[in-house]
């Protein structure tokens, strides 16, 4: 159980293409989802924490223009890169929680490289 | 200071060995530690995950918490190649909210 499918794994585009991240949760619902980067050879970043029906909540020094985050429903949320540059190219993943205090589970990632 | 440390590694041990991982924090309300494995190129998976004090046992993997000393460790018996990841720790002061990372050890198993 509790089972995260991000969509797609693998994109690369021009620079100035939007491109649009799918999270969803496949067995579970979740009211909160979170939104990460990662560089080679570093840790995981919160970019932002995706909240169902409301306003995505972003971390200092993220541009939430930039980043666009919808939670329409309880089993999916999606980030978009918007006019993306060759420094957006990075390893984006996303998690959510099952249940409250329950474990974060994450998607397997999308490597994103603008050309 | 980091809010915490994980030392980075890499880290080799050859088949069949004890791993231990290691991870010492500041924050004294980290309520919630967990263990992640990553492989290259996918996220990461959650190996263990912990309420407080204490220990948790799951087949070949342990799980220590030492909200004294502020450390946490993960123990791996019977190592096997397959082990090679990199293990993140990670913690949170309640549930349901964004969790702080360590930085990762890189882990190989020699065969």
């Amino acid at each position: 159980g509790a089972v995260v499918s991000q969509h797609p794994s693998r994109v690369i585009c021009k620079s100035g293409t939007s491109v649009k991240i799918e999270c969803r949760s496949l067995d579970f619902q979740a009211t909160t989802m979170f939104w990460y980067r990662q560089f080679p050879k570093q840790s995981l970043m919160l970019m932002a924490t995706s909240n169902e029906g409301s306003k995505a909540t972003y971390e200092q020094g993220v541009e939430k223009d930039k980043f666009l985050i919808n939670h329409a429903s309880l089993t999916l949320s999606t980030l978009t890169v918007t006019s993306a540059h060759p420094e957006d190219s990075s390893f984006y993943i996303c998690s959510a929680n099952p249940g409250q205090n329950q474990p974060q589970h994450f998607g397997d990632g999308t490597r994103l490289s603008i050309l | 200071q980091k809010e915490v440390e994980q030392d980075p590694g890499p880290l080799s041990v050859p088949e069949g060995a004890i791993v231990s991982l290691n991870c010492t924090y500041s924050n004294s309300a980290f309520q919630y530690f967990m263990w992640y494995r990553q492989y290259s190129r996918k996220g990461p998976e959650l190996l263990m995950y912990t309420y407080s004090s204490g220990n948790k046992e799951d087949g070949r993997f342990t799980a220590q918490v030492d909200k004294s000393s502020k450390y946490i460790s993960l123990f791996i018996r019977d190592s096997q190649p397959s082990d090679s990841a990199t293990y993140l720790c990670a913690m949170s002061v309640r549930g349901n909210e964004k969790l702080t990372f360590g930085t990762g050890t890189r882990l190989t198993i020699i065969p």
